[in-house]
């Protein structure tokens, strides 16, 4: 099902910014300012760190932001700490009123 | 805080009804809408569907004749069906609380793992 792409696997060392990508089409990404973007830990309930596009919830780190380019949309960390790895999951919004998701990302922090 | 927990059969048996059903506590299941997601073991997650607390609901097209959501605002509960089950359908089944709006999910439930399995 997963309609958006993003990288298997990025890393970092702690202090750096890595940032991973979300490649849709005109059809999601490219026309709606609609991603969220989801960090899961091993056993975990997904965590909702970024929604429209680059809008923060409450309790967020700063560390974490949100952009887009055309069909693909971005979230950077900056200032990676241990507790940042975890697999990382694009949403958007898509034509008809549904949702794709991207197959995710495993960050490492090294 | 509104808190989500997912309850259910384990196992079920292939060609049988999935059937699941997530209960709101902490708040009010009103004036929100409500959705599945699932995710297969080790893979990513997959939109199952979503339902408004009134009852109209909207489900992912590949899977949308096979599901479906229910909401019971006495008891505080939505439900998934999904029925004709294969090995296919085995995963972690989450329910979320869902902002149509600006779609996205912003409080999920642990997840509970169904298995399709004779």
């Amino acid at each position: 099902q997963s309609a958006l792409t993003q990288p298997a696997s990025v890393s970092g060392s702690p202090g750096q910014s890595i940032t991973i990508s979300c490649t849709g089409t005109s059809s999601d990404v490219g026309s709606y300012n609609l991603v969220s973007w989801y960090q899961q830990h091993p056993g975990k309930a997904p965590k909702l760190m970024i929604y429209e596009g680059s809008k923060r919830p409450s309790g967020v780190s700063d560390r974490f932001s949100g952009s887009k380019s055309g069909n693909t949309a971005s979230l950077t960390i900056s200032g990676l700490q241990a507790e940042d790895e975890a697999d990382y999951y694009c949403c958007s919004y898509a034509v008809s009123s549904t949702l794709a998701f991207g197959g995710g990302t495993r960050l490492t922090v090294l | 805080q509104v808190q989500l927990q997912e309850s259910g059969p384990g196992l079920v048996k292939p060609s049988e009804t999935l059937s699941l059903t997530c209960t709101v506590s902490g708040g009010s299941i009103s004036g929100y809408y409500w959705s599945w997601i699932r995710q297969p073991p080790g893979k990513g997650l997959e939109f199952i569907g979503y339902i408004y607390y009134s009852g109209s609901a909207n489900y992912y097209p590949s899977l949308k004749s096979r599901v479906t959501i229910s909401v019971d605002t006495s008891k505080n509960q939505f439900s998934l069906k999904l029925n004709s089950v294969t090995a296919a359908d085995t995963a972690v089944y989450h329910c979320a609380r869902f902002h149509a709006d600006y779609t996205y999910f912003d409080l999920w439930g642990q997840g509970t793992l169904v298995t399709v399995s004779s």
